[in-house]
C-alpha cells in the first residue's frame, strides 16, 4: 500500500510566477484535500476534491485552484504568487467522500514553497 | 465558525515522565470529531488519536490518552512514559460530523512544540 506522495519537495519561485504542486493519494482513497501551513502555524484548509470536483473551500482567493484526476491524484495551482504564499503545502487523502465521512486523513510530507 | 486553540506554544518533559498538552475548541455543533496530530521534523502529519464527540469514554492509544470534557469544550492529550521519539509539534484538530455540510475539512490549532529531555 503506497502512502500519499507529493512533488516537488522544495521549490523556489519569484513573486508573480505560477506554481503547480502534485499529489498522489493513498491507494484506493477517493478524496483529496489541500492545506497551507505557514512556518510555526497550524495548517489551513484550502479546498477538497471528490469525484474530480471541488466540494469544499477555505478562505483562499481564486488564484488558488486545483484539479483531481480519474486516478484520484491531484494538483494545486497557485497563480500570481505573493510573498505570503511561502509555506508548506500539505496534501491529504481519505475515503471520506463528499462529506468527509469518518475516514482518517493521511497526509503527505508536503511541498515547501518559497516565494522571493 | 469553529475554532481550535492551543495555548501552550512549547512544552518540555523528561524522558519517561508524563506530559499533558491542552486544547480548547468552540463550536455550536453537536456532531463532530476531535484529533491530535503529531508533526515531526520530517513534516508528515501523523494521526495520534481521535475522539468522537458522541462517545463519553476517553480515547486511548497505548501511551497516549485524552481527557475529553465536552461541556467545557476541552480536549487535552496525555503522553505517558515519554520517549525521545515523541519530540515533535502536536496539533489539535476539529472536524464536523458527517451530517454537516462542512465536508471533511480539519480545523487545526496553532500547535504545541514538545521537547523531550533525556
Amino acid at each position: 500500500e503506497t502512502g500519499v506522495t507529493q512533488s516537488p519537495t522544495h521549490l523556489i519561485k519569484t513573486r508573480g510566477q505560477q506554481v503547480t504542486l502534485r499529489c498522489s493519494s493513498q491507494s484506493g482513497h477517493n478524496t483529496v484535500s489541500w492545506y497551507q501551513q505557514a512556518l510555526g502555524q497550524g495548517p489551513q484548509f484550502i479546498f477538497q476534491y471528490y469525484r474530480e470536483e471541488e466540494n469544499g473551500r477555505g478562505n483562499f482567493p481564486p488564484r488558488f485552484s486545483g484539479l483531481q484526476f480519474p486516478n484520484y491524484s491531484s494538483e494545486l495551482n497557485v497563480n500570481a504568487l505573493e510573498l505570503d504564499d511561502s509555506a508548506l503545502y500539505l496534501c491529504a487523502s481519505s475515503l471520506g467522500g463528499a462529506s468527509g465521512g469518518t475516514g482518517e486523513l493521511f497526509f503527505g510530507e508536503g511541498s515547501r514553497l518559497t516565494v522571493l | 465558525a469553529q475554532t481550535v486553540t492551543q495555548s501552550q506554544p512549547e512544552m518540555s518533559v523528561q524522558e519517561a515522565e508524563t506530559v499533558t498538552l491542552s486544547c480548547t475548541y468552540d463550536t455550536s455543533e453537536s456532531d463532530y470529531y476531535l484529533f491530535w496530530y503529531k508533526q515531526p521534523p520530517s513534516r508528515q502529519m501523523i494521526l495520534v488519536i481521535r475522539q468522537e464527540a458522541y462517545k463519553q469514554q476517553n480515547a486511548t492509544e497505548n501511551r497516549f490518552s485524552v481527557n475529553f470534557q465536552k461541556a467545557a469544550k476541552s480536549f487535552s492529550l496525555k503522553i505517558s512514559d515519554s520517549q525521545l521519539g515523541d519530540a515533535a509539534m502536536y496539533f489539535c484538530a476539529y472536524r464536523s460530523g458527517i451530517t454537516s455540510s462542512n465536508t471533511g475539512k480539519l480545523i487545526f490549532g496553532q500547535g504545541t512544540t514538545l521537547q523531550v529531555k533525556p
